[in-house]
């Protein structure tokens, strides 16, 4: 099946600091890119969802201007938290989708951020 | 909105049990339903999915039938394996986006 990578796996940065995260489909091309944050023990909840070469459509209380998704090409994505605050430490997973039917969604291993 | 209620783990078999994981779900309408699997390590793929009423998905030995009745979705099989130790989502699709909603997973331990 597709691979979609993420980049880094695991990321501890200290208070303030900016941290970007790459979400790549590596065999196929991503019209649509969603990002996904987990907290222990919670469901994935939508973060925004982003199309190549426009700009990103947030969800409700996701603030567009600490989490910045930039969609350059059809096989990278990337998530920027910035000024990162303990709080922000979670989850984040990516998805890419050749198509609008929610079974070709490929997912990503995830990123696992620790703000100290 | 839309949301899914899935059981809380984990959940802690011997090889050759029976499983069950049981979800449910509130929507408008009669939306698609799908259980992933995370495997350590990996990404959520794919384990099945139903798009209407009555229709039973099926993968590896695993079955889920959507009851619009009941409205559930409950992920069964009959005999696990270790092999199948991992985290299972169940999840509906959000509508025009293309997003999912997903339930807050059930950690699955087998044990040999």
């Amino acid at each position: 099946g597709a691979v979609v990578s993420q980049h880094p796996s695991r990321v501890i940065c200290k208070s303030g600091t900016s941290v970007k995260i790459e979400c790549r489909s590596l065999d196929f091309q991503a019209t649509t890119m969603f990002w996904y944050r987990q907290f222990p023990k919670q469901s994935l909840m939508l973060m925004a969802t982003s199309n190549e070469g426009s700009k990103a459509t947030y969800e409700q209380g996701v603030e567009k201007d600490k989490f910045l998704i930039n969609h350059a090409s059809l096989t990278l994505s990337t998530l920027t938290v910035t000024s990162a605050h303990p709080e922000d430490s979670s989850f984040y997973i990516c998805s890419a989708a050749a198509g609008q039917r929610q079974e070709t969604q490929y997912f990503g291993p995830g990123t696992r951020l620790l703000v100290l | 909105g839309n949301s899914v209620t899935q059981m809380e783990g984990p959940v802690t078999l011997s090889e050759e049990a029976f499983l069950t994981i049981n979800c449910t779900y509130t929507a408008t309408g009669y939306p698609s339903l799908f259980w992933y699997v995370q495997y350590p390590g990996e990404g959520l793929q794919l384990l099945l999915k139903a798009t209407k009423a009555d229709d039973k998905g099926s993968n590896k030995g695993f079955e889920a039938t959507y009851r619009k009745e009941t409205t559930s979705f409950h992920l069964e099989k009959g005999s696990v394996q270790v092999s199948d130790s991992a985290v299972y989502f169940c999840a509906l699709d959000g509508g025009s986006q293309g997003n999912l909603i997903f339930g807050k997973g059930t950690k699955l331990s087998v044990k040999p």
